[in-house]
C-alpha cells in the first residue's frame, strides 16, 4: 500500500530535550517536505528535500533541522524543543515533473508538546 | 511570493443542499496547480480535487467541482448533495514553480440535518 508513515504520533516532551520525528514514504518521491498545522494559520511548510541531500527552508525553519540521507526517509529533529513548537506536524511526499509538484500524499500527522 | 486566502472561516450547510467554499490566491506566474485538501477530525489530509492552471475545464470529481477563473485568480470549492461525511476544515493550497505548496487558513464546513 502507497503511503507515508510518521513516528510517533502523539509525543509529549520538556523544554530542552532533543527529539526526532520520523518520516518514510514507499513511493519512490523525489520531494518530501513537513508542515506545522496552527490553530488559525493552515499549514506552514518548515523544511522541504527535492532529492537526496538536497534540502531547502520553508517558510518557519526556525528551530528546526533536517536531513535526506536516503530517498524514503526525511526525518525532523527539534534540538532544543521549545513551547511554541507544541504543533501538529505533518509530513508530505510526492513526485516532481519538471518544476511542478505533483499531488502530495500526507502521513497521519504527529501531535507534540512541548511543555 | 505567493498567498491563498479562505475568507471564509465556518460554514455551515443542510445535508442533501449544496455549498461553495471560496479561495483565491496571488501569483504572478501563468503555470500552477490548485488543490482542495479535505481534513476530517482524524487530522488525515485527504486530497478532494486538483486543477491545473493551463486546462480551461473545471476539475469534478463526483459531487465535488471547482470553479476556477484564472483571471480573477478564484478557486471556489463546490460541494453538491451535502452529506454528515462531508463535515470538516477545508483548505485551498497553491503550488507553482517555487516547488512549495502554500495552504489557505482552512475553512471549517458544518453539515447539519
Amino acid at each position: 500500500e502507497a503511503q507515508v508513515t510518521q513516528n510517533p504520533r502523539y509525543l509529549i516532551t520538556v523544554t530542552g530535550k532533543k527529539l526526532t520525528v520520523t518520516c518514510s514514504q514507499n513511493m519512490n518521491h523525489e520531494y518530501m517536505s513537513w508542515y506545522r498545522q496552527d490553530p488559525g494559520l493552515g499549514l506552514r511548510q518548515i523544511y522541504y528535500s527535492m532529492n537526496v541531500e538536497v534540502t531547502d527552508k520553508g517558510d518557519v525553519p526556525e528551530g528546526y533541522k533536517v536531513s535526506r540521507k536516503e530517498k524514503r526517509n526525511f526525518p525532523l529533529i527539534l534540538e532544543s524543543p521549545s513551547p511554541n513548537q507544541t504543533s501538529l506536524y505533518f509530513c508530505a511526499s510526492n513526485h516532481l515533473v519538471g518544476a511542478f509538484q505533483e499531488t502530495q500524499y500526507f502521513g497521519p500527522g504527529t501531535r507534540l508538546l512541548v511543555l | 511570493a505567493q498567498t491563498v486566502t479562505q475568507s471564509q472561516p465556518e460554514m455551515s450547510v443542510q445535508e442533501a443542499e449544496t455549498v461553495t467554499l471560496s479561495c483565491t490566491y496571488d501569483t504572478s506566474e501563468s503555470d500552477y496547480y490548485l488543490f482542495w485538501y479535505k481534513q476530517p477530525p482524524s487530522r488525515q489530509m485527504i486530497l478532494v480535487i486538483r486543477q491545473e492552471a493551463y486546462k480551461q475545464q473545471n476539475a469534478t470529481e463526483n459531487r465535488f467541482s471547482v470553479n476556477f477563473q484564472k483571471a480573477a485568480k478564484s478557486f471556489s470549492l463546490k460541494i453538491s448533495d451535502s452529506q454528515l461525511g462531508d463535515a470538516a476544515m477545508y483548505f485551498c493550497a497553491y503550488t507553482g514553480t517555487a516547488s512549495k505548496l502554500t495552504f489557505g487558513t482552512g475553512t471549517r464546513l458544518q453539515v447539519t440535518l
